[in-house]
């Protein structure tokens, strides 16, 4: 069956440094993976979609890469902040369908 | 843009009682969606409407959950009789229906004693 999935331990960093966080996925081949941010207590939020087509995207301190050949996708978070603790999610379509996500991988910056 | 409504944001109930939510989406987008998020896990998709119509609803146990969105705008989702297991946050999202994120609300968060 077609699975995403991220990993589930918490990733603790010193503020400054590079948060890098993967996806990967099995038995299907998306058209494209998003990347959403989620808050305690908050809905998800939209930050990146990347296209199997492209190679990487960026967006201010964000980068999202999409290896289709690993069927993985890297999601870093450059200079990180303390602001930037939350849970992270990642979420593809199996075809026409909505999206599914992963579990989130929660992300903590320490000062 | 106001965002993706939702109410209530807290729900208490016994077991075998029923509940009721409610969602507004951001004016214009057709599509609308109704996840379920246990505590420590990602959102699973229960239903999918594509204007008033329902896209996807292979996850949704109908034998205890009903969605309606009618006139193609806001949407209720009922669980009728509820059980222990779906302590959860409900999250409402819409979009475009094009390639593209989505707008979540911040979700009601049900309880089930």
């Amino acid at each position: 069956s077609q699975k995403i999935e991220q990993n589930s331990e918490a990733l603790n960093i010193q503020e400054g440094k590079t948060a890098t966080l993967t996806c990967n996925y099995t038995n299907y081949s998306p058209a494209y993976l998003q990347w959403y941010r989620q808050d305690p207590g908050r809905g998800p939020v939209f930050l990146l979609l990347i296209r199997e087509n492209e190679k990487e995207k960026r967006k201010e301190r964000l980068k999202v890469t999409f290896d289709t050949t690993l069927k993985q996708s890297l999601f870093h978070i450059t200079a990180s902040q303390p602001a930037d603790s939350a849970t992270y999610l990642c979420a593809s379509p199996a075809g026409r369908r909505a999206l599914t996500f992963g579990s989130g991988t929660r992300l903590q910056v320490q000062p | 843009e106001a965002g993706v409504a939702q109410s209530p944001r807290y729900k208490i109930i016994e077991k075998r009682q029923s509940v009721a939510f409610w969602c507004n989406p951001i004016s214009g987008h057709a599509t609308l969606y109704w996840y379920q998020q246990i505590l420590g896990q990602g959102p699973k998709l229960l239903i999918q409407f594509q204007n008033n119509g329902v896209v996807d609803d292979s996850q949704l146990p109908k034998d205890r959950f009903s969605a309606e969105r009618l006139k193609g705008v806001d949407s209720t989702l009922k669980i009728q009789p509820a059980k222990l297991e779906d302590s959860a946050v409900y999250l409402c999202a819409s979009s475009t229906g094009r390639v593209g994120g989505y707008t979540f609300g911040s979700g009601t968060r049900l309880t089930v004693v």
